[in-house]
C-alpha cells in the first residue's frame, strides 16, 4: 500500500540550529514526493517537490530537502533555524496506483516548534 | 489572484443540521478535492474531481455530498451534521495531468458540529 510516514510528532530545536523534519514513504514505482507548510489559522502551503533528477531540492524559505532512495526517505532540512519557521509541516506522496493521479497521501504532520 | 478560496472560515452546526461549504479556484484546474484534518491523521481525502461534472469518492465518504457544475466551484455538502465530522475542512485544486505538480489549497473551514 502507499503511505507516507512522519515519525516524529514534534520537533524543538533552538534558533540558528540547523532543522531536520523527517519522512519516510512505501510506494510501487518513482515517487512524486511533496513538502507542505501549515501555519496557524492558515492553508497548506508548498514548499518543495521531489519529481527526478538531483537527490537535493531546495524550495521557498531556505528549505531544502534530501530524497534517498534506498532508505526511502524525503527528509526536510534548513540549515539555520528561524522562529517564524515554527509550524506544522506535512509530507506527501502522489498516488500514482489508479486515475486518480491528483490524489495525494499525506503523512500525520510533524509540529515544529523553533526556540528563540 | 485569489486562488483557492473557502468559506466560511468558521461554522458550529447542531447535529442533524445540514451545510455546504464553498471552494472557488481561478486558476482554471481541472482538478479539485476536499479533505479533512483530523490531529494525528494527516489530510484524507473525502471527495474529487477531474473536471465540470466528474465526481467521485475518496477514502472518508460517508455523510458527505459533492457536486460540480463548473470549473470554478467544488461544494462539499454535509447531508446531516454528526459530531464526528468535527474537524478541519480543506479545498484543493490543482492540473488533472499535474502528478508532477503541486496543489493549491485554501485557507480552510473550521467545522464544529455540537
Amino acid at each position: 500500500a502507499q503511505s507516507v510516514a512522519q515519525p516524529e510528532d514534534q520537533v524543538n530545536v533552538a534558533e540558528g540550529n540547523p532543522l531536520t523534519v523527517k519522512c519516510t514513504y512505501s510506494v510501487s514505482g518513482n515517487p512524486y514526493l511533496f513538502w507542505y507548510v501549515q501555519y496557524p489559522n492558515r492553508g497548506l502551503q508548498f514548499l518543495l517537490k521531489y519529481i527526478t533528477g538531483d537527490n537535493l531540492v531546495k524550495g521557498s524559505y531556505g528549505f531544502e530537502a534530501e530524497f534517498n532512495k534506498s532508505q526511502t526517505s524525503f527528509h526536510l532540512k534548513k540549515p539555520s533555524a528561524l522562529v517564524s519557521d515554527s509550524a506544522l509541516y506535512f509530507c506527501a506522496v502522489r498516488d500514482l496506483r489508479s486515475s486518480n493521479t491528483g490524489k495525494l497521501i499525506f503523512g500525520q504532520g510533524t509540529t515544529l516548534q523553533v526556540k528563540p | 489572484n485569489a486562488g483557492v478560496t473557502q468559506t466560511p472560515k468558521f461554522q458550529v452546526l447542531k447535529t442533524g443540521q445540514s451545510m455546504t461549504l464553498q471552494c472557488a479556484q481561478d486558476m482554471n484546474h481541472e482538478y479539485m478535492s476536499w479533505y479533512r484534518q483530523d490531529p494525528g491523521m494527516g489530510l484524507r481525502l473525502i471527495h474529487y474531481s477531474v473536471g465540470a461534472g466528474i465526481t467521485d469518492q475518496g477514502e472518508v465518504p460517508n455523510g458527505y455530498n459533492v457536486s460540480r457544475s463548473t470549473t470554478e466551484d467544488f461544494p462539499l455538502r454535509l447531508l446531516s451534521a454528526a459530531p464526528s465530522q468535527t474537524s478541519v475542512y480543506f479545498c484543493a485544486s490543482s492540473y488533472s495531468n499535474g502528478a508532477r505538480r503541486e496543489a493549491f489549497f485554501g485557507q480552510g473551514t473550521r467545522l464544529t458540529v455540537v
